[in-house]
């Protein structure tokens, strides 16, 4: 069956530091990946797409996401980590089924210390 | 600007009574998506729909009923039958090429 995990549940880094938030898929075939954040008590807005080409993603916000398809991974990155990336973060998985299919992972809640 | 509006942004329901929550997007996206929020278990799938007049369960579809009267708009009742309404219930549209799902900004609901 098709997932998505993401291992971290919480990470805190310093403002200014370097971040990289893991996430692993299970899926059959090419996937398309995504990566969404979340801000307390607000919907889901979408950082990045994977769907072929170039395994490296650029993305809003300053974020990239590298596809690595013998590690089934679609990792997010940023070099310099702001108090406003504070947030929840979803990898996602899509397919093709008979609509437009998305799993989310759990999310990793990313806290920043000033 | 288009996207997709969730009203209200917070409702409160007593026990035993149906709720309607209201999704509207300007999008022209075909599908759309009922989600379900709670702590510590990501998004779940209630319902979905990809055209006008057509919609399928999801995973948690019991207690939840949806209509697709128009392209634009994807309302979701919260029936009595739901043993665990209280949620943070989020909408969803995309279109057809794979666009990835734009969201609305999601409605609290509380049972009292």
């Amino acid at each position: 069956a098709q997932s998505v995990t993401q291992p971290d549940i919480h990470i805190t880094v310093s403002e200014g530091a370097s971040l990289e938030l893991r996430c692993n898929y299970s899926y059959g075939a090419t996937p398309y990946l995504f990566w969404y954040v979340q801000s307390p008590g607000q919907g889901l807005q979408l950082l990045l797409k994977y769907f072929s080409g170039d395994t490296l993603v650029q993305g809003i916000k300053g974020f990239e996401a590298e596809f690595k398809r013998s590690q089934s991974s679609f990792n997010l990155r940023k070099p310099s980590v702001h108090w406003s990336d504070a947030a929840e973060y979803f990898c996602a998985v899509g397919m093709k089924t008979s609509y437009d299919k998305v799993i989310f992972g759990p999310g990793t809640s990313l806290s920043v210390i000033p | 600007d288009g996207g997709i509006t969730q009203s209200p942004k917070y409702l409160f329901r007593k026990e035993g009574q149906n709720v309607t929550l209201s999704c509207e997007q300007n999008l022209n996206h075909d599908a759309m998506y009922w989600y379900r929020q709670d702590p510590g278990q990501g998004l779940r799938l209630i319902y979905y729909s990809q055209i006008v007049n057509d919609f399928q369960k999801g995973d948690i579809a019991e207690g939840y009923s949806v209509s697709r009267e128009k392209k634009e708009s994807f309302p979701l009742t919260v029936t009595s039958a739901q043993k665990n309404p209280t949620a943070f219930y989020l909408c969803a549209s995309s279109p057809r090429d794979r666009g990835g799902y734009t969201f609305g900004s999601g409605t609290r609901l509380t049972v009292v």
